[in-house]
């Protein structure tokens, strides 16, 4: 099985900044990378996949990159509705592991 | 608009069983993958089994295999998971999710979630 490891694991930043996080795959997975966001109480939320794949509606300050072990999800200028936690997800093969989550808050 | 409403969630002792049923609507049920992914209180996401549009492929995480079982009615646009030997890290919220394709593509679409407690 392949291990999804995510850091850091949460950071507070104020509203503007530039936020990026990481995601590493325990081996070579191609772009087979997904980035989801929750919102606290809420359902979790598609927000990138092929690792740089912005689903349609999502805000252009959210952009993925990576490929093979090492990913990253990067916020342009984080805006309060940005809190949550964000998970990335391995869905090549089965078990499609999930990341631990970045739990991201705002100062 | 895509919609996933999820049933069945309860409470349960330990050792015992329970289904938790997703009623899909607004997009060609067969022709998509569909999953179960749950979330023990305060913690991360776990896949926890995926199934192939015709129902011919299903897979579980190493955690619930051989107690769950994940089935679908393509005639009722409903998604299954059934639930056995059942014990407290099972404790979870327990969302069905469409695959955006095939088994290995991202979920798109997420149910609401349904609360599964095992407890004495």
């Amino acid at each position: 099985d392949i291990q999804m490891t995510q850091s850091p694991s949460s950071l507070s930043a104020s509203v503007g900044d530039r936020v990026t996080f990481t995601c590493r795959a325990g081996q070579d997975i191609s772009d087979y990378l997904a980035w989801y966001h929750q919102k606290p109480g809420k359902v979790p939320n598609l927000l990138i996949y092929t690792a740089s794949t912005l689903k349609s509606g999502v805000p252009s300050r959210f952009s993925g990159s990576g490929s093979g072990t090492d990913f990253t999800l990067t916020i342009s200028s984080l805006q309060p509705e940005d809190v949550g936690t964000y998970y990335c997800q391995y869905y090549k093969t089965a078990p499609l592991t999930f990341g631990g989550g970045t739990k991201v808050e705002i100062k | 608009e895509v919609q996933l409403l999820q049933s069945g969630g309860g409470s349960v002792q330990p050792g015992g069983s329970l289904r938790l049923s997703c009623a899909a609507s607004e997009f060609p049920f067969s022709s998509f993958a569909m999953n179960w992914v749950r979330q023990a209180p305060g913690k991360g996401l776990e896949w926890v089994s995926g199934l192939t549009g015709s129902g011919g492929g299903a897979y579980y995480a190493a955690s619930v295999k051989g107690r769950f079982t994940i089935s679908r009615d393509n005639s009722k646009n409903t998604l299954y998971l059934e639930m056995k030997s059942l014990t407290a890290e099972d404790t979870a919220i327990y969302y069905c999710a469409k695959s955006s394709g095939p088994l290995t593509s991202p979920f798109d679409y997420w149910g609401q979630g349904a609360l599964v407690t095992v407890s004495s």
